[in-house]
């Protein structure tokens, strides 16, 4: 593929209903990143998939998010119950390696909570 | 802990004067250190990064440890480079710390 593609490009949502994000990362991307990027927050990691091994999960601001990686490829970030301070854009990255080299960005999923 | 600064919200500067974002790191270890722009409209994307050392679009940026900074500089601004930018660090498994950015407006 051209690069990293997110879809929706925008959603807005009722607060207190749940909302899904795709990612699909540049094929053959091991690595695959998800960060908010927010007024009040600027830009913050959320998760993080290499190859197999178990997300790194360090960065999800409550257990209403969650996030899985299909087959080492597509993401979807989940948000239950959505509140008003879940709205931002929410960013896909994906890598071929380790180490954040060459991160490349999806243009993002703009999320807005009613 | 980890933590990027970027102390200017706002850069204006007259195309053809020099600029220069600064950024300032806290870090435990061997940090690696980039600049990702993101124009009007455009998806973020990376400008520079330490370890190569090199000068992508005039910009460059050189890691100073006893500082412990990560400036940008241009000797002559551009109204193209009219854009946000943003400093990070990265950690551990690559993840990537942001400051907050830096808008920078060239004005002709």
């Amino acid at each position: 593929g051209a690069g990293v593609s997110q879809s929706p490009s925008n959603k807005v949502t009722e607060k207190g209903k749940d909302v899904e994000l795709r990612c699909d990362p540049i094929s053959g991307h091991t690595a695959l990143y998800w960060y908010r990027q927010s007024l009040g927050q600027g830009l913050e990691f959320l998760i993080y998939f290499q190859g197999n091994s178990a997300p790194d999960k360090s960065g999800l601001p409550s257990d209403r998010f969650s996030a899985e990686r299909t087959g080492g490829s597509v993401s979807t970030l989940t948000i239950q119950r959505t509140q008003q301070e879940d709205s931002a854009v929410y960013l896909c990255a994906s890598s071929s390696g380790t180490g954040g080299l060459f991160q490349y960005f999806g243009a993002g999923t703009r999320l807005s909570v009613l | 802990a980890q933590r990027v600064t970027q102390p200017e919200k706002l850069l204006s500067v007259f195309k053809g004067a020099p600029v220069e974002l600064k950024c300032n790191y806290s870090y435990s270890g061997s940090p690696e250190l980039f600049w990702y722009v993101q124009y009007s409209r455009q998806r973020l994307q990376l400008l520079l990064r330490h370890i190569s050392r090199e000068s992508i679009k005039g910009f460059t940026a050189d890691l100073n440890k006893g500082e412990t900074s990560f400036h940008l500089k241009k000797p002559f601004a551009q109204e193209e480079d009219s854009a946000m930018y943003y400093c990070a660090l990265s950690g551990s498994w690559g993840k990537l710390q942001f400051g907050a950015g830096t808008q920078v407006v060239v004005t002709p």
